[in-house]
Order: C-alpha cells, then structure tokens, then sequence
C-alpha cells in the first residue's frame, strides 16, 4: 500500500457520459498529480493540485476538470467521454523530497 | 512530441545476467531524472533518480549512468533477478521534487530463470 489511494478501481461506462474519479493523498501530502495512461503510451502529465490550488497544467483537455479539496483529497471529472478516453488514470503525491512522487494503483476506466 | 523516449518496448535478460535499459531524451532543461518501475495492476514505485550534476548514481543493485552530452541514461540491474521483471519507465522534469514529471513509454522487462 503506496498511501495514495485511488477509487474506484474499475470503471466502466458509456460515450456521453460524465464520471468522477477520485485521489486521497498520502498524510501530509500537500501536492496531487494526475496522469493519464492510454495503452502502450507512458504516462501523460494532466494537471497538478497544490494544497488546493492548481500548480501546473498538462496536456489535459477541456473536457476534463480536476479540483482539490481543504482536505487535500482531489477529483479529476470527465466528461463527454468518447472511447479514446479509455485509459488508466493515475493520481500521485509530493512533497519536494526530491525522490519524485508517490503513486497510487490507478483507475482503469472504459468507455463503451 | 516525446521528450523522452524508451526506443525498446521490451527486454528479456536471464536470470543473474546485467538488465541494461536505455532512455534518450530531447529537452535540455531537463535536470533531474528517475526510474520507475511497475508492476501490474499496481502504479509506478520509485526506484531510483540522478541530478544533472552527477553521472552516475548507485543503490544496491540498480545504478543509473546520466550522459548529458548525447542526452541518454541507462539503467544497470546487476545481478537481475525474477523480481526485477516489471514495466521500467524513464521520467524527467527541469526540477527536482514536486513537480510534473515527463514520461517515457516504458520498457518491459522480463528475467528468465
């Protein structure tokens, strides 16, 4: 167990749709990263949350939104999912240690 | 535009043989570079990193060589065991710590007893 944890694990709906995935850092994380893996790609940069403010932005699209609450938990929202929306989506946590981030397991998400 | 690159998708060593990993990368403000490694199901556990200010950099088993100059790093496992078969991925970022990292897109490695 990384101490980030992700939910839900798996996550399968329709095109049009709109889902919620949701990060709980690791104690005394202020930083939340999400990353998004499509199959046989690496991981791509969304968007980071700094003790609620959003600190850097990624190749993230419009249709997508994230925010991080007072209790530093965060939600990445999609919307108007098409199919090549399917991926894992991965949430991480920092503080500046210089070792890089804590990652949590992901969310597989599937757009049918 | 990929920034950093891991030109061989997989990689199969025997077991107590050297795993040797490559990674190119493009951007020269990269500074700080790490390796990750995955197993599935699980997200990417951190292995081991290297500033731009060194060229290598050992733990344990693993040591990462930084040349600047062609823009390349390397990941050593000696000896490579069973447990060390995984997804390897390559990052960097032109900051140290807490910021966004740039991907590779993995190498898959797998140590055949």
């Amino acid at each position: 167990d990384s101490g980030v944890t992700q939910t839900p694990k798996h996550l399968i709906t329709a095109t049009g749709q709109r889902v919620t995935l949701r990060c709980s850092p690791r104690s005394g994380d202020l930083s939340v990263y999400w990353y998004q893996q499509s199959l046989d790609q690496g991981l791509q940069f969304l968007i980071q949350y700094y003790n609620g403010e959003e600190r850097a932005k990624g190749n993230i699209l419009e249709r997508f939104s994230a925010q991080q609450f007072p209790d530093l938990h965060s939600e990445l929202n999609l919307s108007s999912l098409e199919l090549g929306d399917s991926a894992l989506y991965f949430c991480a946590s920092s503080v500046t240690t210089g070792r890089g981030y804590t990652f949590g397991s992901g969310t597989r998400l599937t757009v049918v | 535009d990929q920034q950093v690159k891991q030109n061989s998708p997989s990689l199969s060593v025997q077991e107590g043989r050297i795993s040797i990993l490559n990674c190119d990368y493009t951007n020269s403000m990269f500074d700080y570079f790490l390796w990750y490694k995955k197993y599935p199901a699980e997200g990417p556990t951190f292995l081991i990193s290297i500033s731009s200010i060194k060229d290598k950099n050992e733990d344990g088993r693993f040591t990462v060589f930084l040349n600047k100059s062609a823009k390349h790093l390397s990941l050593h496992i000696v000896p490579s065991q069973p447990g060390d078969s995984a997804v390897y991925f390559c990052a960097a970022s032109d900051q140290e710590g807490a910021q966004k990292l740039v991907f590779g897109q993995g190498t898959r490695l797998t140590i055949n007893p």
